[in-house]
C-alpha cells in the first residue's frame, strides 16, 4: 500500500484550533489532497499542496513537507459543522498517474 | 454547473445477482474514477478512465467487477454475481485531467444480502 497514516479520531471544542496530521510514502509523490466527508455524504475538496509550505484558505490551512512525507490540516475557530471525517489523499506519478491513495480518515468531533 | 451525479443512490440486492451502477461526471471532465468505501475504511481505488486512453483497471478486486465509459461522459460499474463483501459505498469522481482535483459524486450505497 501507500502507507497513508492519520489518526483515527480527534475531539475539540468550539472555537478551538485542531491540527490533523498525515504521513505518507514519498516514492512517486504527486501532490497531497485533503477532503472533508460528512456522514453519509460525498467527500468534498478542501485543499491541495504540491510544494512545501503552508496554504491558507479561510479557517482552514494545509501544510506540506515533501522531504518528510508529512502534511497537516489546521482548522481554526472550530464550529459544530466542522464535525466530519477528514481524508488525507496522496496523488501519484508514473504508471499510477491519476490515482489517489486515501488514508482511513480522521473523525473529528467538535463539542460545544 | 451540475456536479457529479450517481444512480441509484441506494441498492439492495441478493447474493449472486448482478448490479449496475451509473456515474455522470461533470461536463468537460476528461478523467473519471471509481472508488469503493467499506464501512470504517478508507477509499479504495478501483478504476480510472482518461479520455480515449485504455483505462487503468488495476484496482478492480476481481473479474466480477467491470466498468465502461462512453467517450467522455457516462460510466457504468458492473458487479456480477454479487457477494456480501461487495457491500460498500461506491463513489465516482471526475477531474479535468488525471492530475487535477477530483470531485466526488454522492455515491451508491450497495447492500448485498
Amino acid at each position: 500500500g501507500q502507507n497513508i497514516d492519520q489518526p483515527t479520531e480527534m475531539t475539540a471544542t468550539e472555537g478551538a484550533i485542531v491540527q490533523i496530521n498525515c504521513t505518507y510514502q514519498t516514492s512517486g509523490f504527486n501532490g497531497l489532497f485533503w477532503y472533508q466527508q460528512h456522514a453519509g455524504e460525498a467527500p468534498t475538496f478542501l485543499s491541495y499542496n504540491v510544494l512545501d509550505g503552508l496554504e491558507e484558505k479561510g479557517r482552514f490551512s494545509s501544510f506540506l513537507s515533501r522531504s518528510k512525507g508529512y502534511s497537516y490540516l489546521l482548522l481554526k475557530e472550530l464550529q459544530m459543522k466542522d464535525s466530519a471525517s477528514y481524508l488525507c489523499a496522496r496523488g501519484s506519478r508514473g504508471s499510477t498517474l491519476g490515482r489517489l491513495y486515501f488514508g482511513r480518515g480522521t473523525q473529528l468531533t467538535v463539542w460545544p | 454547473g451540475a456536479g457529479v451525479s450517481q444512480s441509484p443512490s441506494n441498492k439492495v440486492t441478493e447474493k449472486g445477482k448482478d448490479v449496475e451502477l451509473r456515474c455522470d461526471p461533470i461536463s468537460g471532465h476528461t478523467a473519471l474514477y471509481w472508488y469503493r468505501q467499506r464501512l470504517g475504511q478508507g477509499l479504495e481505488f478501483l478504476i480510472y478512465f482518461q479520455g480515449n486512453s485504455a483505462p487503468d483497471k488495476s484496482g478492480l478486486p476481481s473479474d466480477r467487477f467491470s466498468a465502461e465509459r462512453t467517450g467522455e461522459s457516462v460510466s457504468t460499474l458492473t458487479i456480477q454475481r454479487t457477494q456480501q463483501e461487495d457491500s460498500a459505498v461506491y463513489l465516482c469522481a471526475s477531474s479535468f485531467t488525471g492530475e487535477e482535483t477530483q470531485y466526488f459524486g454522492p455515491g451508491t450505497r450497495l447492500l448485498v444480502l
